[in-house]
């Protein structure tokens, strides 16, 4: 089993529309959780990190924590044609030391929102 | 957030040949990361570059390949070495400040023939 596991997409929606994007992981006491923006040639940009069960909404954007479940989803509302990129899910390594901050990456999901 | 730079942004290089890439950030920040992004993939972290210390290297990457500076808390260089085409992707630095959130510089498009 893979660490972290997104959807495998590509996953399209219409202009308007909701995208949910999900995400599994497999240490169980993981802590933090990141999702990432990449539109093609660019750099991964941090869109949402959210830190406990539940919700948490920033503008469109709407991260959703179930630690129980070990699943973390991003649903972007209104979807527009510039929110067509790939979106990466990035856990946060448990432990200190050497594990300190780093991140374990998901494969990406491909989302395109068409007019 | 951190405002990232990196240099080169792109390069072409030869078989055989070394490259450094810079990382700079505009403020201090606690850790710094050096990821591979090969074609159609997702990011793979090589390394965290210690602030005056040796790097920690992930599995699969090794400081004769790979080896890696970071001299004071905004600057960090990774060098590619006896580079194959292989080594062709995109290599991306990052930083942590005191928060858990990590931001990426720019990336640098690396090409070997």
């Amino acid at each position: 089993q893979k660490e972290v596991e997104q959807n495998s997409g590509p996953l399209s929606v219409p202009e308007g529309a909701i995208a949910s994007l999900n995400c599994t992981y497999s240490d169980r006491v993981s802590q933090s959780f990141f999702w990432y923006r990449q539109y093609s040639g660019k750099s991964p940009e941090l869109i949402m990190s959210i830190y406990s069960n539940g919700d948490k909404e920033d503008g469109r954007f709407t991260a959703q924590l179930n630690k129980a479940s070990q699943y973390v989803s991003l649903l972007i509302r209104d979807s527009q044609p510039s929110d067509s990129a790939t979106y990466l899910c990035a856990v946060r390594r448990s432990g200190g030391g050497t594990s300190y901050g780093k991140l374990t990456f998901g494969q990406g999901t491909i989302l395109t929102v068409h007019p | 957030s951190a405002v990232i730079s990196q240099k080169p942004s792109r390069d072409i290089c030869q078989r055989g040949t070394s490259l450094t890439i810079q990382c700079q950030v505009d403020s201090q920040v606690t850790m710094m990361f050096w990821y591979r992004q090969q074609p159609g993939q997702s990011l793979t972290l090589i390394a965290t570059a210690n602030q005056g210390s040796e790097a920690t290297y992930e599995s699969g990457f090794v400081i004769d390949k790979f080896p890696i500076s970071r001299p004071n808390l905004t600057f960090s260089t990774l060098t590619v070495s006896n580079m194959s085409p292989e080594d062709s992707s995109i290599y991306l630095c990052s930083a942590v400040r005191s928060s858990y959130e990590q931001y990426f510089g720019p990336g640098t498009r690396l090409t070997v023939t």
